[in-house]
């Protein structure tokens, strides 16, 4: 069984430029999440979807984050412009059933320059 | 709020010892999930175990073992003979029952297992 994918697995850019990341998840898997890691930190939630509907987006900052799901399978998390801070690693996860063990993927690493 | 902390920042063995990786967390919820990720240096996050607030027993999987302590607050996990392959960083995190189910991770123990 595949795992979840993501890509790109690296991405350096300029500041204020904007980024894509793309998550596909798990076969079946109807709860997607997306996570922040800043390096020597555990992830932190930016956005959960169940099936299309964004259900917990409070901590994604919508001034410059923006994420779709349109058709309740893959995933992409967008930042535009991106600045300094955002620099870290941005993780998709998905679950089977709300509250069901989460099943990462190998993140995309961002580099803002 | 939720809060998970993880005290040991670092921690490095010889190969063989025995290492117990300590998790204290915080929850005002009296349902809840518990578990152990490993982040090996690839970056993806392995899930090892979850642990429902209901079942206080202890587990055991192979080298690897969870001791979980409603009294303390704690949800301890140590490795047996260990190996150079056990190299990583380990995540504890927490989750409500209901609700928002995301997780709250502590900040990691970076474990090197020296040959």
């Amino acid at each position: 069984e595949a795992g979840v994918v993501q890509s790109p697995r690296y991405k350096i850019i300029e500041k204020k430029q904007p980024v894509a990341f793309w998550c596909n998840p798990i076969s079946g898997h109807n709860t997607l999440y997306w996570y922040l890691q800043n390096l020597g930190q555990g992830p932190e939630l930016l956005i959960r979807y169940e099936n299309e509907e964004a259900v917990d987006d409070s901590q994604l900052p919508k001034d410059r984050f923006s994420a779709e799901r349109l058709k309740g399978v893959d995933s992409t998390l967008k930042i535009q412009p991106a600045e300094l801070g955002d620099s870290a690693v941005y993780l998709c996860a998905s679950s089977f059933v709300m509250g069901g063990e989460q099943f990462f993927g190998p993140g995309t690493r961002l580099t803002v320059l | 709020a939720q809060k998970v902390t993880q005290a040991q920042t670092e921690i490095s063995v010889v190969e063989k010892e025995d290492v117990t990786l300590d998790c204290v967390y915080e929850t005002r919820d009296t349902t809840y999930y518990l578990f152990w990720y490993k982040q090996p240096p690839s970056g993806e996050l392995v899930f090892l175990i979850r642990r429902n607030s209901f079942d206080e027993q202890n587990e055991i999987s192979g080298r690897y073992s969870w001791n979980f302590q409603k009294s303390t607050s704690s949800f301890n996990f140590t490795i047996t003979a260990s190996q150079v392959v056990d190299s990583a960083v380990y995540f504890c995190a927490l989750s409500e029952a209901g609700g928002a189910q995301k997780l709250v991770f502590g900040q990691g123990t970076r474990l090197t297992i020296n040959p």
